[in-house]
């Protein structure tokens, strides 16, 4: 069974902030790690699809990386909003011929304007 | 275009009852997922088809929990005889093809909640 973890499993931050979490999974067999942001009444909506060691992502102020040896990935987000509030999730495939995503439990983002 | 759509929003029933979800997933995709979050917890897999058949459904909890996607395209998660550890977010997600390096597009869930 697939484990994916991480931390911090909530967070406050000032608006203007930066800030960063992190997403552990197990490194072997690893196939791709999802990022999905998660607000409130809405769609979980995807960020990234990461793939390879070393990965670096980015959209706006966000950005991810990628470190598959070790089983990690940092999501970052400068000078938070409070539109950034949201549930931030990553997913990891098991690769074990099958597509299901297994998900982390998230970690829940406020930022106090 | 449309994302994917999942109705009802909201369910509430009682224990003992029978309900249906449904998801309306983005057009032309083949691949569809079923996920549920319960309180605390990330979403986890409960079935996906590719096309019309169930090419993995590990993730369903027992025989009381059946998904159909008869024609290729909508969905429906059929729950019997409700118990209240079924109440949780049911999220349906739909990709182009069945992928691991592929998005998947979530719909907004429906919420079930067993009374």
């Amino acid at each position: 069974i697939l484990n994916v973890e991480q931390s911090p499993q909530s967070l406050h931050v000032q608006e203007g902030d930066s800030t960063n979490f992190t997403c552990s999974f197990p490194s072997s067999n690893f196939y791709a790690l999802h990022w999905y942001r998660w607000e409130t009444a809405k769609s979980p909506e995807a960020l990234f699809v990461m793939t390879l060691n070393g990965d670096e992502k980015k959209k706006g102020r966000i950005s991810a990386t990628l470190n598959t040896k070790e089983g990690y990935s940092y999501l970052y987000i400068k000078g938070s909003q409070p539109e950034d509030s949201a549930t931030y999730l990553c997913a990891s495939y098991s690769g074990a011929g099958s597509y299901q995503l297994t998900f982390g439990k998230g970690t829940k983002l406020s930022v106090i304007p | 275009g449309a994302g994917v759509s999942q109705t009802p929003s909201n369910k509430v029933t009682e224990k003992g009852k029978y309900v249906e979800l449904r998801c309306d997933p983005i057009s032309g995709h083949t691949a569809l997922y079923w996920y549920r979050q319960s309180l605390g917890q990330g979403p986890e897999f409960l079935i996906y088809f590719q096309g019309t058949g169930a090419a993995d459904d590990s993730g369903l909890p027992n025989d009381r929990f059946f998904a159909v996607r008869p024609e290729g395209s909508v969905s429906t998660l059929k729950i019997q005889r409700t118990e209240r550890g079924d109440s949780a977010v049911y999220l349906c997600a739909s990709s182009s093809l069945a992928g691991v390096y592929n998005e998947q597009f979530f719909g907004p869930g429906t919420r079930l909640t067993v009374l």
